[in-house]
């Protein structure tokens, strides 16, 4: 039963243009999401967060927006850059001091100059 | 210059041996994690440890096993019983159990 959902397992876009990447979860209970960015071979890379009690947090080109009523969270990067070429995941932590993450499938990004 | 270090970066594993995997971190975190990525999933949790001489198995823990003897180590030990071990291994750690997690650079697990 996959919790944390990915729907879209690749996304393509134009330099400098907006990329969203979308995210979908089952489980209320979850109350802290990730994002994570993964090159191949490589460990990811944290990028974002939110707590629940947030529905947008921003970190420069970086925004994720969280949906709770719709149990769906998206990444936007604007202006997106070549560099941005990666595997994107999302991740969600439950309430409680476990520390356990759930990841989505990830979604590869391929921003083309 | 801190960070969390995995080695071997490759790993070559015979039928019916054990192998294991080396995980150190010197961010002071006290959780530590590990996670297995299999070719177009995401990461999936085999065991985690929230302090020193303490763990809790993870979704898919079954053939495999840890220790977590020092706060800056969590070695990953992949058992014969483990029926399909070749994937990308990932440990991670947090400074406590419920924040942001940080990973290694990964050891790519092969089956000979």
């Amino acid at each position: 039963d996959q919790q944390v959902k990915q729907n879209s397992p690749s996304l393509s876009v134009q330099e400098g243009r907006i990329s969203i990447l979308n995210c979908d979860y089952t489980n209320s209970m979850f109350d802290y999401f990730l994002w994570y960015k993964k090159y191949p071979a490589e460990g990811p890379t944290f990028l974002i967060s939110i707590s629940s009690i947030k529905d947008k947090n921003e970190d420069g080109r970086f925004t994720v927006f969280l949906n709770k009523s719709a149990k769906h969270l998206s990444l936007h990067i604007v202006p997106s850059q070549p560099g941005d070429s990666a595997v994107y995941f999302c991740a969600a932590a439950l309430s409680g001091n476990t520390g356990k993450l759930i990841f989505g499938q990830g979604t590869t990004l391929q921003v083309k100059p | 210059d801190g960070g969390i270090t995995q080695s071997p970066k490759y790993l070559f594993r015979k039928e019916g041996q054990n192998v294991t995997l080396s995980c150190e971190q010197n961010l002071n975190h006290d959780a530590m994690y590990w996670y297995r990525q299999d070719p177009g999933q995401g990461l999936r949790l085999i065991y985690y440890s929230q302090i020193v001489n303490d763990f809790q198995k993870g979704d898919i823990a079954e053939g495999y096993s840890v220790s977590r003897e020092k706060k800056e180590s969590f070695p990953l030990t992949v058992t014969s019983a483990q029926k399909n071990p070749t994937a990308f291994y990932l440990c991670a750690s947090s400074p406590q159990a419920v924040e942001t997690q940080y990973f290694g650079p990964g050891t790519r697990l092969l089956v000979l």
